[in-house]
């Protein structure tokens, strides 16, 4: 099975910065078969990226993935107010498996 | 456009079964190109992939659950479910059920309680 780890586990940034979060897999995941979601507090997650780099529909540009292999990276370029949320990876390639999540929080 | 609807009791005693179901509308679950996926997170912590459904009715299911956990689908009525046997105080979350394999589509989740 394969072990996605993400870090950090907390991120506190101030709205207009610059936002990087890391997901790593324990084994090289086929086809960049990664994908991220965000998921606010009593709310089912939504998909930004899908095949690490791939924009979901109607997901703004300022969100964007990158990587390959096992080291994957999720960047949000100006974090706007709604961006403060839980966010996780999920690998696809071997069964499916999610990371434990980064939390960005308002510093 | 499509949308998943999870039903079921959002009570069930200790020992007995789950039973869900995840109701699809605006698309087929007879697609191909997708698998039909269950996903369950417990408060205030992290989402864990349950199994999945493909229309030809393979299913793959997370190891840790595999033993206790049944996926199917009813392309009669656009649904799919999912059961999970013998459960305890540990399988008390909220499930989802989603479009997969990247998972595009989900339902807004149903909580579910085991207690007596």
């Amino acid at each position: 099975e394969i072990v996605l780890t993400q870090s950090p586990g907390t991120l506190s940034l101030s709205p207009g910065e610059r936002a990087t979060l890391s997901c790593r897999a324990s084994q090289t995941i086929g086809s960049t078969q990664l994908a991220w979601y965000q998921q606010k507090a009593g709310q089912a997650p939504r998909l930004l990226i899908y095949g690490a780099s791939s924009r979901a529909t109607g997901i703004p540009d300022r969100f964007s993935g990158s990587g390959s292999g096992t080291d994957f990276t999720l960047t949000i370029s100006r974090l706007e107010p709604e961006d403060f949320a839980v966010y996780y990876c999920q690998q696809y390639g071997s069964s499916q498996t999610f990371g434990p999540g980064t939390k960005v929080e308002i510093k | 456009q499509v949308q998943l609807q999870e039903s079921g009791p959002g009570l069930v005693k200790p020992s007995q079964t789950l039973s869900l179901i995840c109701t699809v509308s605006g698309g087929s679950i007879s697609s191909t190109t997708f698998y039909w996926s269950w996903i369950r997170q417990p408060a205030g912590k992290e989402l864990e992939w349950i199994g999945r459904v493909y229309i030809n009715g393979n299913t793959n299911y997370n190891p840790s659950l595999k033993s206790r956990v049944t996926i199917s689908r009813d392309t009669s009525k656009n649904q799919f479910s999912l059961k999970l046997t013998s459960v305890t105080a540990a399988d008390t979350a909220v499930y989802y059920c989603a479009r997969a394999r990247y998972m595009d589509v989900w339902g807004k989740g149903i909580p579910v309680t085991v207690s007596s």
